[in-house]
C-alpha cells in the first residue's frame, strides 16, 4: 500500500518567507509525528497529533513553528518569517497502536527545506 | 529527561567483519527500543524492534538485544556487507508520551569490499 507522503521534496526560500510543508501518513494511521535532522542537532522531535488534536508540542523550537492536522489524515507545518538556522530535512512519521503497546512509525521521504 | 547516547562514527569495517554499534538509554520510564536505518538518498526505515526486557530484535541479519540492567541496546551483526552502508539510529519510545521517537545521534557505517 502507499506509505507516508510529503510535499514538496524540496524548499528553497528566503530568509523571513513563511512556508507550509505537507504530510500525507498512511490511511488509517491515527498517530501522525513531525520530526526535523539537522547536521548539528541529529533527529529531533517536533509535534505529535493523536486524530487532530496536538497532546504534545513540546518539540516545536519557537512559536514561529506551527502545526494542524484535519480530518484525522493530511497534517501541515508552517513555518513563519524563515530563519537561515530553520534549514533542515523535516520528516513526517506515521503509526497505529500495535498489539505489542508500541506505536510503530513509518516515515517519508521528508522535506529538505533551505533558507537562503 | 529521557536520552539515547550512540557510539561515534563514522565506523569503516571490510566486508565479512563483525559489527557492533554501541547504545545505552536513560528513561524515566520503561520504554521500547528500535534501531532505525538511513541508507544513502533513502528514508528512515525501521530495522529492528523490542519492546520488553531480554526481548531481542532481528531483521536482515542484524540483531539486538534489549537489557535492563545495562540500559543498552547494542546492535550486531556477525558478517556485514557493502550494502549495509549507511547511517544506523538507536531510538527510544514511551507509551505514556504517545510514542514519540527519541533519537541517538546516528553512526555512519562504511563497509568496503
Amino acid at each position: 500500500g502507499a506509505g507516508v507522503s510529503q510535499s514538496p521534496s524540496n524548499k528553497v526560500t528566503e530568509k523571513g518567507k513563511d512556508v507550509e510543508l505537507r504530510c500525507d501518513p498512511i490511511s488509517g494511521h491515527t498517530a501522525l509525528y513531525w520530526y526535523r535532522q539537522s547536521l548539528g542537532q541529529g533527529l529531533e522531535f517536533l509535534i505529535y497529533f493523536q486524530g487532530n488534536s496536538a497532546p504534545d508540542k513540546s518539540g516545536l523550537p519557537s512559536d514561529r513553528f506551527s502545526a494542524e492536522r484535519t480530518g484525522g489524515s493530511v497534517s501541515t507545518l508552517t513555518i513563519q518569517r524563515t530563519q537561515q538556522e530553520d534549514s533542515a530535512v523535516y520528516l513526517c512519521a506515521s503509526s497505529s497502536y500495535r498489539d505489542s503497546g508500541t506505536y510503530e512509525q513509518y516515515f517519508g521521504p521528508g522535506t529538505r527545506l533551505t533558507v537562503t | 529527561g529521557d536520552s539515547v547516547t550512540q557510539m561515534e562514527g563514522p565506523v569503516t569495517l571490510s566486508e565479512e567483519a563483525f559489527l557492533t554499534i554501541n547504545c545505552t538509554y536513560t528513561a524515566t520510564g520503561y520504554p521500547s527500543l528500535f534501531w532505525y536505518v538511513q541508507y544513502p538518498g533513502e528514508g528512515l526505515q525501521l530495522l529492528l524492534k523490542a519492546t520488553k526486557a531480554d526481548d531481542k530484535g532481528s531483521n536482515k541479519g542484524f540483531e539486538a538485544t534489549y537489557r535492563k540492567e545495562t540500559t543498552s541496546f547494542h546492535l550486531e551483526k556477525g558478517s556485514v556487507q557493502v550494502s549495509d552502508s549507511a547511517v544506523y539510529f538507536c531510538a527510544l519510545s514511551l507509551y505514556n508520551q504517545g510514542g514519540k521517537l527519541i533519537f541517538g545521534q546516528g553512526t555512519e557505517l562504511s563497509v568496503k569490499p
